[in-house]
């Protein structure tokens, strides 16, 4: 079975500054996607970003960039220019290819200091 | 408005009663998907459905019921409520090529059982 695991259940970073969120997971399967959600106090689960397995090239949305190394079954998330509305809880996913079920981690608290 | 959503937002039950969460998603998404959240355990899954009629056991099946008559309502059944399922309960669904689509979430069903 997969499995997802964020090692830092809490996080803190200073506005402006940059923060990396770590994700590992272990699986069989060469063929697979990751991703990492946002969940602010609103309690809504948003996408921040995805990553296909069979891509070398690290996935980039504006600040947020992910270092994935399959090898090392390692996925995290950088934030850069780290802003107050990022403070949320991380959760990063696991999900292969032929499969409709995805597997999280135990979720990364965010705190944005001003 | 195109969506997902999930009814009620609040619930509070008392033990060994039947509760009903509903979801619906306007998306015509083939998957669909029941998590629980609960402090320190991420999100798990409890069912989850590839189509109309189609459904299959997660993680943290136990005590819970589901059908899926129609493509786009997937609604989660406690047959007997316990203290241990209050939780706070997301439903998702995602479409498109399996495992490249993002799950996209309701707002949650924060469920109390006393």
């Amino acid at each position: 079975a997969q499995t997802v695991t964020q090692s830092q259940p809490e996080m803190s970073v200073q506005e402006a500054e940059t923060v990396t969120l770590s994700c590992t997971y272990d699986t069989s399967e060469s063929d697979y996607y990751l991703f990492w959600y946002k969940q602010p106090p609103s309690r809504q689960m948003i996408l921040v970003i995805r990553q296909e397995a069979y891509k070398q090239q690290n996935a980039t949305e504006n600040r947020f960039s992910v270092n994935f190394q399959k090898a090392a079954k390692s996925f995290s998330l950088k934030i850069s220019d780290s802003q107050l509305g990022d403070a949320a809880m991380y959760f990063c996913a696991y999900r292969y290819t032929n499969a409709g079920k995805s597997t999280f981690g135990d979720g990364t608290t965010l705190t944005v200091k001003p | 408005d195109a969506g997902i959503t999930q009814s009620p937002r609040y619930k509070i039950t008392e033990t060994g009663r039947q509760v009903t969460l509903m979801c619906h998603q306007t998306w015509s998404h083939s998957y669909m998907f029941w998590y629980r959240q609960d402090l320190g355990h991420g999100l798990r899954l409890i069912y989850y459905s590839a189509a109309a009629d189609i459904t299959d056991k997660g993680e943290v099946p136990d005590g819970y019921v589901v059908s899926r008559s129609k493509t786009e309502n997937f609604p989660l059944t406690l047959e007997s409520a316990t203290r241990s399922q209050t939780s706070v309960y997301f439903c998702a669904s995602s479409g498109g090529r399996i495992g490249n689509s993002p799950l996209h979430f309701g707002n949650g069903t924060r469920l109390t059982v006393t």
